[in-house]
């Protein structure tokens, strides 16, 4: 079976600091990852994925996030935060053999503050 | 606007009236998708369609719930007899598989509230 826990319920920072958003999976075999942004009453918008290759994968609006392979870990980074950041995000993981399953977390409600 | 489109937006109905969602997927994707998304919870998958063949159900979907995907285009799902622990966000995904590369595109979902 697939899972991810993303820790934390919130995260809040001030604009111009970095942001983590952290996320951490089980899978049997390699993993595909991703991350999501959704804003209120709208659905999700695609970040960033990994499926093979760097370690350290660049996405949309300045995301980036690294896989750690030894940590199960696939953590979302901004060097510089901006207010429009704030939103739930969603990471999410699928195992090569159920191709069409994503298995999402909870979901980090970001909160930048001016 | 070449996204996946939902309809309607918002739904609200009474406990054991039947309802309708619509998906239409971007047009030259082969998979489409039903998640359902709780208050609190990350999106949680549902069935999912290859061309207009439904290929896997989760254990969520009970027997009051039906998906269709006619002719391999737009894909409807029912609910019969809602209950509200039906109450969800019911979105929509496509892709087209190709390889490894095989990433969900989300529609803006359909928000069910059942009295």
């Amino acid at each position: 079976a697939q899972s991810v826990a993303q820790p934390e319920d919130q995260v809040n920072v001030a604009e111009g600091n970095p942001l983590t958003v952290k996320c951490t999976y089980s899978v049997s075999g390699n993993p595909y990852l991703f991350w999501y942004v959704q804003y209120p009453n709208r659905g999700l918008q695609f970040l960033l994925k990994y499926i093979t290759g760097d370690n350290l994968v660049k996405g949309s609006y300045g995301f980036e996030a690294e896989f750690n392979k030894s940590q199960t870990s696939f953590h979302l980074k901004k060097p510089s935060a901006l207010v429009s950041d704030s939103a739930l995000y969603f990471c999410a993981v699928r195992d090569m053999e159920n191709d069409y399953k994503l298995s999402f977390g909870a979901g980090t409600t970001v909160t930048v503050r001016a | 606007d070449t996204g996946v489109s939902q309809d309607p937006r918002h739904k609200i109905t009474k406990r054991g009236q039947n309802v309708t969602f619509r998906c239409d997927p971007i047009s030259e994707h082969n998979r489409l998708y039903w998640y359902r998304q709780t208050l609190g919870q990350g999106p949680e998958f549902l069935t999912y369609f290859q061309n207009e063949a439904q290929l896997e159900k989760s254990r969520l979907l009970s027997d009051r719930f039906s998906a269709e995907r006619p002719k391999g285009s737009f894909s409807t799902l029912e609910i019969q007899r809602t209950e509200q622990g039906d109450s969800a966000m019911y979105l929509c995904a496509s892709s087209l598989v190709s390889g490894r590369n095989n990433e969900q595109f989300f529609g803006p979902g359909t928000r069910l509230t059942v009295l």
